[in-house]
């Protein structure tokens, strides 16, 4: 079946660092979601990726979708402590009428001030 | 509130007793999914509905495993004979449509002693 790794399972860096999370799926993708959860807390959408090669940003965070539609990545910029959670990735399989999303392990990101 | 509710919140429970979870979707949202989530592990999807209808059941899901969503709104997960490997946090999640980003409740924690 589809499975989607995601690396590196934890990051932890100074605060003003960059920070980045890759996503492998081992099959193509119709789409690719990414979501964040806050220790305690539940996922929370960020952004979805269709296109291929697809960029998208939100302020100091940078999506990618790969050519081939089975890779995608997440990079932050200058890091602050308010982007302390896990970073979840969340595949759309091509033969996937139903919408559900098959995640990655996550990547934890811990800021130190 | 309008968002994604989840009933109880935590329970505790003997091993081999029945336990029942209530999900209450975004009001509009026709699509509902349960997830289940353990420790450093993304979410694992366990079955999806669209309106009243199951469409999709994980096969890693035990026969113990049920879910209901009798009217379209509303769903039921129960698990029955629980076993201490089914401690995990019990997900849900609504969206309009199957493209769409899901929006999670906050979850059902399970412990089975």
């Amino acid at each position: 079946g589809q499975q989607v790794m995601q690396i590196p399972q934890y990051q932890h860096v100074q605060e003003g660092e960059d920070f980045t999370t890759y996503c492998n799926s081992s099959t193509t993708l119709s789409n690719i979601q990414w979501y964040k959860q806050r220790p305690g807390g539940h996922p929370v959408f960020l952004i979805q990726l269709v296109k291929s090669g697809e960029v998208k940003k939100q302020k100091r965070l940078t999506f990618q979708f790969g050519e081939a539609k089975k890779n995608s990545s997440l990079h932050i910029t200058a890091t602050q402590t308010t982007d302390v959670g896990t970073y979840f990735c969340a595949g759309r399989g091509l033969d996937n009428q139903g919408g559900k999303l098959i995640f990655g392990q996550g990547t934890e990101l811990s800021v130190k001030p | 509130d309008t968002g994604v509710s989840q009933d109880p919140r935590h329970k505790i429970t003997k091993r081999g007793q029945n336990v029942t979870f209530r999900c209450d979707p975004i009001s509009e949202h026709n699509r509902l999914y349960w997830y289940r989530q353990t420790l450093g592990q993304g979410p694992e999807f366990l079955t999806y509905f669209q309106n009243e209808a199951q469409l999709e059941k994980s096969r890693l899901l035990s026969d113990r495993f049920s879910a209901e969503r009798p009217k379209g709104s509303f769903s039921t997960l129960e698990i029955q004979r629980t076993e201490q490997g089914d401690s995990a946090m019990y997900l849900c999640a609504s969206s309009l449509l199957q493209g769409n980003e899901q929006f999670f409740g906050p979850g059902t924690r399970l412990t089975v002693l």
